[in-house]
């Protein structure tokens, strides 16, 4: 069946140090997102990316990186630069982005807990 | 800019009730809307959509129209189940301008369901 897979799904972390969640997906898909979410925030969007070797900041890029060097994979790096890095992380993916019909297909998410 | 406005939760209903959870939008353009659920400990899934003014999107027991005339798509359901039980998410998209593709998504609403 195809998807997203997130790993891992629990992650805990010292301050202080880099860390980087996995995402996968073999839906073939063009685009894929980074979401951050926190209980009652709702979620906010971190980096998307709409083809390999290219990606763009979203709303609160700061502190996180990414990479797409594979259409199948979007890893996103929590840096020691981001104040409040323990939340839950969602990847998300889509045919493409400049579709109204397209919708995104989410991951299971990782759990990032940051001491 | 774009913004997505729930209803407070929790929200909290017996087995075989009417469910409704509002939901209105502003946006820059001419937006998609959509309906997310989350089951505890999952990441999103899409639970319905509809593209444009007036369109009813469906699914499960789960209905939403698109409402222009007062920016709302709100969710009902006539007889809610306790498998229901799960935090919703309305969202919305716009193709174009500084909002290129991604969601935007509203804070959430926790339903909680008892038999």
């Amino acid at each position: 069946d195809g998807g997203i897979t997130q790993s891992p799904k629990y992650l805990f972390r010292k301050e202080g140090q880099n860390v980087t969640l996995s995402c996968e997906q073999n839906l073939n898909h063009d685009a894929m997102y980074w979401y951050r979410q926190d209980p009652g925030q709702g979620l906010r969007l971190i980096y998307y990316s709409q083809i390999v070797n290219d990606f763009q900041k979203g709303d609160i890029a700061e502190g996180y990186s990414v990479s797409r060097e594979k259409k199948e994979s979007f890893p996103l790096t929590v840096t020691s630069a981001q104040k409040n890095p323990t939340a839950f992380y969602l990847c998300a993916s889509s045919i493409e982005v400049s579709s109204y019909n397209s919708p995104l297909h989410f991951g299971n998410g990782t759990r990032l807990t940051v001491t | 800019g774009n913004s997505v406005t729930q209803m407070e939760g929790p929200v909290t209903l017996s087995e075989e009730a009417f469910l409704t959870i509002n939901c209105t939008y502003t946006a820059t353009g001419y937006p998609s809307l959509f309906w997310y659920v989350q089951y505890p400990g999952e990441g999103l899934q899409l639970l319905l959509k509809a593209t444009k003014a007036d369109d009813k999107g469906s699914n499960k027991g789960f209905e939403a129209t698109y409402r222009k005339e007062t920016t709302s798509f709100h969710l009902e359901k006539g007889s809610v189940q306790v498998s229901d039980s799960a935090v919703y998410f309305c969202a919305l998209r716009v193709i174009g301008g500084t909002s290129y593709g991604k969601l935007t998504f509203g804070q959430g609403t926790i339903l909680t369901v008892h038999p």
